[in-house]
């Protein structure tokens, strides 16, 4: 049973700052992983797949990289609207979500 | 565009089955190589997959969930379902379907989500 965890839990970050998020997963999923972005009362929404390829529509200033058991999320220059949740979620076997990163304004 | 829309009762009491459905909108549930997924997420934590149906009709469910979960298909409709029985207050929650690729397996396609709250 593959487990992900996601550091950190909490963040504050101010617009404009370069913030990145880890998942490191409890073994080895290759480039099996997607991240999420959820904003509060709304679905999840897919930013990237397949650990490093953005989703179409995603802006570009969202990044993602890593395979095997470490995995980042970079936002390069927060935006506002940037202020979130965000998951990581393991493809390897049956679909795993990592606790969540809450992004904040600082 | 795909759309996903659920549907059911927001109140269940203890013991009792839930019963939820995804309609399918914007592309047939039938074509392509797709899963349909039910996930939920319980107020304020995290995301939690229960289970999904394949185009085929074959199901994976989340092994800590697989003596209550039963996830069905009605192509007839475009839609698929899920039932949870026994439920427990635990099982209050936002309940989602979403759709994802074989080959990619991420949820590119996700519902609204609508709330379940195990009440008496």
């Amino acid at each position: 049973d593959i487990q992900l965890t996601q550091s950190p839990s909490f963040l504050s970050a101010s617009v404009g700052d370069r913030v990145t998020i880890t998942c490191r997963a409890s073994q080895g999923i290759s480039s099996y992983l997607a991240w999420y972005q959820q904003k509060p009362g709304k679905a999840p929404k897919l930013l990237i797949y397949a650990a490093s390829t953005l989703q179409s529509g995603v802006p570009s200033r969202f990044s993602g990289s890593g395979s095997g058991t470490e995995f980042t999320l970079t936002i390069s220059s927060l935006q506002p609207e940037d202020f979130a949740t965000y998951y990581c979620q393991q493809l390897n076997s049956y679909p795993r979500f990592g606790q969540g990163t809450r992004l904040e304004i600082k | 565009q795909v759309q996903l829309q659920e549907s059911g009762p927001g109140l269940v009491k203890p013991s009792q089955t839930l019963s939820l459905t995804c309609t399918v909108s914007g592309g047939s549930i039938s074509s392509g190589s797709y899963y349909w997924s039910w996930i939920r997420q319980p107020a304020g934590k995290g995301l939690e997959w229960i289970g999904r149906i394949y185009t085929s009709g074959s199901t994976n469910y989340n092994p800590s969930l697989k003596s209550r979960v039963t996830i069905s298909v009605d192509t007839s409709k475009n839609q698929f379902s899920l039932k949870l029985s026994s439920v427990t207050a635990a099982d209050t929650a936002v309940y989602y379907c979403a759709r994802s690729t074989t080959w990619r397996r991420d949820f590119d396609y996700w519902g609204q989500g609508t709330l379940v709250t195990v009440s008496s």
